[in-house]
């Protein structure tokens, strides 16, 4: 079974663009949660989707947003890029909303803004 | 507080166990998981324990979970220099989102 994957693996972009990024969650799994990871904060939660719904969103701006399609695949935009957006961004899929358990994570997109 | 914490750096010997602490914040939290991270890599799930049990053995590695204390721990038994790398619990929150410590950066030394 093919694992969590993230497209593209690296990117760089300047301040003020936006970026789309990709994430395919594991064949069968519904859930997909976005993270980002800095070395200052830590991992924190961005948001999370389930059959197409976003079901929890983290404490970030509003340059932050995502979606979901009709066969899982989630992606995150990042609007008006700042500095301080440069990170490791993760997503995570696992079975689906109440069901936890395995909480799996792609090898992440590294976002450099300059 | 709102804070996953763990202690920063843990340094053992080739061979011998590690253990890696965790202090959690959520009560109602029904998962806790383990974490492994290698530089330049995304995070690894080594396990994961439910809040009404209070020991997991997997191979290696065992869990235990004091719900009381909200004190989660993992033990690495014959630590390897391989286990080298940065170990992250989080708590799964009741909306459905992880929250992470800092990170505890073991170094095994041969």
């Amino acid at each position: 079974k093919a694992g969590v994957t993230q497209t593209p693996r690296y990117l760089i972009k300047t301040r003020g663009q936006q970026v789309t990024l990709s994430c395919s969650p594991i064949s069968g799994h519904r859930s997909v949660s976005w993270y980002q990871q800095t070395p200052g904060q830590g991992l924190q939660f961005l948001f999370e989707y389930f059959s197409e719904t976003q079901r929890n969103k983290g404490n970030f701006p509003g340059r932050f947003s995502g979606r979901q399609f009709s066969n899982s695949r989630s992606e995150m935009n990042v609007s008006t890029l700042e500095l301080g957006d440069s990170a490791l961004y993760l997503c995570a899929s696992s079975l689906g909303a109440g069901i936890a358990g395995d909480q799996y994570f792609g090898p992440g997109t590294r976002l450099l803004v300059l | 507080g709102e804070d996953v914490e763990q202690s920063l750096f843990l340094s053992v010997r080739e061979g011998d166990s590690s253990v890696i602490n965790c202090t959690y914040t959520d009560s109602s939290s029904t998962y806790l998981y383990w974490y492994k991270q290698e530089p330049g890599a995304g995070l690894q799930l080594l396990t994961y324990i439910f809040s009404n049990m209070d020991m997991k053995q997997d191979q290696r590695l065992t869990v235990l979970l004091n719900k009381k204390d909200k004190h989660l721990s993992l033990r690495i038994a014959d630590t390897q220099t391989g286990d080298s790398a940065i170990y992250f619990c989080a708590e799964l929150r009741s909306q459905g989102n992880l929250i992470f410590g800092k990170g505890t950066k073991l170094s095994v030394k041969p």
